[in-house]
């Protein structure tokens, strides 16, 4: 069983363009996050949301929105698309804020054209 | 400042050896976590091992330990008899403040490539 889930795996779009990736989590947990990989490989986080409050939101462009309907869904939609937004997304999620492992999704990859 | 520093891009092993892969990191919390996370080609982060600050022992994980020193603030992963399958990325990540604390961030340092070789 999945324990933390992204899709699309791969989402091919154009400049412009808004788009939706969906997170969820069956683990139980209070917290999810998401983190944005470059193309260097560098892993920073965005957002971080604990029983769907938002409790960390790290200077990300106000195009990038998440949103957590419950705390086991944490859905990150991106208005006008930038090529600078290419890049894999993940997810994660932890127990609590700050509990350790974080549980990672497999990652959405994001082509912006 | 960097929090995480990982000073080998590449690293390089032969299949059956140990392989050190260093990590420094930064900050003035008395308490904070250490992460290993580790990346395949096939791109999921899957999580190693994890140290605490106020650990007294260095933590063990089946093939995988860390070598805590404190004072030098450094959280180097070890990895005893490497095999085919442990090529991948490696990084090391650090969470400041107790567990709990709200501001969970997890910083990760820019990853080492590790290459085992037959």
């Amino acid at each position: 069983d999945t324990a933390v889930s992204q899709t699309p795996k791969y989402l091919v779009t154009q400049m412009g363009n808004d788009k939706s990736i969906k997170c969820e989590q069956n683990l139980g947990h209070d917290t999810m996050y998401w983190y944005k990989q470059d193309s260097k490989k560098f892993l920073k986080i965005m957002f971080s949301y604990n029983n769907k409050e938002l409790i960390i939101n790290e200077t990300v462009p106000n195009r990038f929105s998440p949103k957590s309907p419950d705390k086991a869904h944490l859905n990150l939609h991106i208005n006008s698309l930038e090529l600078g937004d290419s890049a894999v997304y993940f997810c994660a999620s932890s127990q609590r804020p700050g509990e350790q492992p974080q549980h990672f999704g497999d990652g959405t990859r994001l082509s912006i054209l | 400042a960097q929090k995480i520093t990982q000073t080998q891009p590449g690293m390089f092993v032969q299949e059956k050896e140990a392989v050190t892969l260093d990590c420094t990191y930064d900050t003035s919390d008395p308490s904070y976590g250490l992460f290993w996370y580790k990346q395949p080609s096939s791109g999921e982060m899957i999580f190693l091992i994890y140290q605490g600050s106020y650990d007294q022992q260095n933590a063990t994980e089946g093939r995988y330990s860390l070598n805590f020193q404190k004072a030098r603030k450094s959280a180097n992963l070890v990895i005893s008899a490497s095999q085919l399958g442990d090529s991948a990325m490696y990084f090391c990540a650090m969470r400041e403040g107790g567990r709990g604390s709200t501001l969970g961030r997890l910083y990760f340092g820019r990853g080492t490539q590790l290459t085992v070789w037959p």
